[in-house]
């Protein structure tokens, strides 16, 4: 079946470093999603990208989503301490509105 | 304020017994959504609804069981027959048209078997 991957797993970075997490999927997407999670918390969306070669910013966070659209990054600038926890994406298959299939997260430890 | 309420937030089960969590949305959202959560896992898809009195299996659907009687209301029966059911449990919603939205996700329930 449709897997998306998500790497690294973790991610340990001194603050104030920038920070990347990568998403692959085995087929084309027609859209992916973005969400953080914090220690013992639940998942939060921070967007969606619909277009090939779609880049959008929400403060020192940039996404990208592949030309091919089977690829997303999540690239955040000067991380802080608030940027701890797990993010993910989440990738709808073209014609299948009905479910998204979320990779397995990669989590950022900022370290003083 | 709109929101989902997923309880209890913690959940302790004796070997073969089944045990209900709760979901409960005043978003007005159409879909919802029961995920298990592992740690390294991921987020994994049990049973999803996009209409009352209508379900669909996710990925991990044995041993578990739902239902949509109410459009605010979607419970999950972690069932005797579920071998693994520890594990963090999260219900999502979102509105059924197309467009961008993301998934609204409950707090959560931790279920440990003992």
């Amino acid at each position: 079946g449709q897997q998306v991957m998500q790497i690294p797993q973790y991610q340990h970075v001194q603050e104030g470093e920038d920070f990347t997490t990568y998403c692959n999927s085995s087929t084309t997407l027609s859209n992916i999603q973005w969400y953080k999670q914090r220690p013992g918390g639940h998942p939060v969306f921070l967007i969606q990208l619909v277009k090939s070669g779609e880049v959008k910013k929400q403060k020192r966070l940039t996404f990208q989503f592949g030309e091919a659209k089977k690829n997303s990054s999540l690239h955040i600038t000067a991380t802080q301490t608030t940027d701890v926890g797990t993010y993910f994406c989440a990738g709808r298959r073209l014609n299948r509105d009905d479910k998204i299939i979320f990779g397995k997260g990669t989590r950022l430890h900022i370290l003083p | 304020d709109g929101g989902i309420t997923q309880s209890p937030k913690y959940l302790f089960r004796k070997e073969g017994q089944n045990v209900t969590l709760s979901c409960e949305q005043n978003l007005n959202h159409d879909a919802m959504y029961w995920y298990r959560q592992d740690p390294g896992q991921g987020l994994r898809l049990i049973y999803y609804s996009q209409i009352v009195n209508d379900f669909q299996k996710g990925d991990i659907a044995e041993g578990y069981s739902v239902s949509r009687e109410k459009k605010e209301s979607f419970p999950l029966t972690v069932t005797s027959a579920q071998k693994n059911p520890t594990a963090f449990y999260l219900c999502a919603t979102r509105p059924r048209s197309v467009g961008d939205y993301g998934y609204t996700f409950g707090s959560g329930t931790r279920l440990t078997v003992v």
